[in-house]
């Protein structure tokens, strides 16, 4: 199983509508996540960080469940630059160690 | 905002040929990392380096591969004898001591033909 498991989607979204996609992991060592965001052929750009339970940031929500080792981006009224792919990436808490990136999840908000 | 660099944004060289590809991280950055994305796959990590040493590697990260700081600002990642199959983006990142955010570079494409 990998490390890190992302739904590649497309998910094509009307434009206002909430969306939701997760992220399951298996390793269940000491770790935390991030939800990056990659715009298409450029670097990817820290979104957010999801330690404990979960983080919340203007319109975007993160949820981290340990029992069921999933994590979580809700995005509520959509905007047409939050067209992009979303990456669920895992680091150990060790702090400084290497980034374990998902495949990435494509989201499409449609005008 | 300080942001990290990379040069060049593309590079395209001949197989067998030696790269080098530059960085050059945020100022009171310590750790630094080099990830690489093949077209349409995800981002994997190649290698880690701290105190001018590498502290981790992925197996990508062969004899082929070798990293140094040459001053106090550049960080380069050298590929030796370049094969098709090296042909991706190569993303530089870095990170304060004790972080776990990495802040990523804009990337350098490198095409081997």
């Amino acid at each position: 199983r990998k490390e890190v498991e992302q739904d590649p989607g497309p998910f094509n979204v009307p434009e206002g509508a909430t969306v939701a996609f997760n992220c399951t992991y298996s390793n269940s060592a000491s770790q935390s996540f991030f939800w990056y965001r990659q715009d298409c052929r450029k670097e990817p750009k820290l979104l957010m960080s999801v330690y404990s339970s979960g983080n919340e940031d203007g319109r975007f929500t993160a949820q981290l469940n340990r029992a069921s080792q999933y994590i979580s981006l809700l995005i509520r009224d959509s905007k047409l630059s939050d067209s992009a792919t979303y990456l669920c990436v895992r680091i150990s808490n060790f702090g400084n160690e290497k980034l374990t990136f998902g495949t990435g999840t494509r989201l499409t908000i449609i005008p | 905002e300080p942001e990290v660099t990379q040069t060049p944004s593309h590079q395209v060289t001949q197989m067998g040929q030696e790269v080098i590809l530059r960085c050059v991280p945020i100022s009171n950055h310590l750790y630094f990392y080099w990830y690489r994305q093949i077209l349409g796959q995800k981002v994997e990590f190649l290698v880690s380096f701290y105190n001018n040493e590498i502290s981790e590697k992925s197996e990508i990260f062969d004899d082929q591969f070798s990293v140094e700081r040459p001053d106090g600002s550049n960080f380069t990642l050298k590929i030796r004898s370049t094969k098709l199959e090296d042909s991706a983006m190569y993303f530089c990142a870095s990170t304060q001591t004790g972080a776990y955010e990495q802040y990523f570079g804009p990337g350098t494409r490198l095409t081997v033909t």
